[in-house]
């Protein structure tokens, strides 16, 4: 079985300030990892993913998130948050396994508060 | 390039009726995915298609939903005698296998939103 934890259902953040989303997974096999944003009303939209290789992924927006086999951790990161940088962020998860499938598992997510 | 579309957005109905969603992927994507994702959760797998082909349900998938992609091209998600429960975003995605073997990239469509009073 998969999991995704995102330990914070908030995170507050000053504009111009660094910023990171914390997710931690949990997989039988090697993962595949993702991160997703979804404004209000709207679908997820697509932001990075983690295959292999560099363990630091860049991404839409100035966004990148580092992958650590050791912590079962893909934190998202940001160094100068925006305001416009305010929603629901969600990690998900996808086994590499042959028995995994191409489900995505996600987390419960985390909404990020960008304050001026 | 066009986005993932799904119709209609927005439903209302009354317990115990039948609804049906569509979902039109992106146009060269041969796989299609339905996810459902209740408030303050993420979304949840329901089951996913590789062009006609069925390949994966959840257990979450009842009697009661029945999704199908004829042509391998839009989906349709159908729930029959609907209960308050099932009041929740429904979400389609869609991605291709790439040619590197690599793993794909789901894209989301907007959702249809389902309220079963």
């Amino acid at each position: 079985a998969q999991s995704v934890a995102q330990p914070e259902d908030q995170v507050n953040v000053a504009e111009g300030n660094p910023l990171t989303v914390k997710c931690t997974y949990s997989v039988s096999g090697n993962p595949y990892l993702f991160w997703y944003v979804q404004y209000p009303n709207r679908g997820l939209q697509f932001l990075l993913k983690y295959i292999t290789g560099d363990n630091l992924v860049k991404g839409s927006y100035g966004f990148e998130a580092e992958f650590n086999k050791s912590q079962t951790s893909f934190h998202l990161k940001k160094p100068s948050a925006l305001v416009s940088d305010s929603a629901l962020y969600f990690c998900a998860v996808r086994d590499r396994s042959a028995g995994g499938g191409n489900k995505l598992t996600f987390g419960t997510g985390t909404q990020l508060k960008v304050e001026l | 390039d066009t986005g993932v579309s799904q119709d209609p957005r927005h439903k209302i109905t009354k317990r115990g009726q039948n609804v049906t969603f569509r979902c039109d992927p992106i146009s060269e994507h041969n796989r299609l995915y339905w996810y459902r994702q209740t408030l303050g959760q993420g979304p949840e797998f329901l089951t996913y298609f590789q062009n006609e082909a069925q390949l994966e349900k959840s257990r979450l998938l009842s009697d009661r939903f029945s999704a199908e992609r004829p042509k391998g091209s839009f989906s349709t998600l159908e729930i029959q005698r609907t209960e308050q429960g099932d009041s929740a975003m429904y979400l389609c995605a869609s991605s291709s296998t790439g040619a590197s073997g690599l793993t794909d990239t789901q894209y989301f469509g907007p959702g249809t939103r389902l309220t079963v009073l």
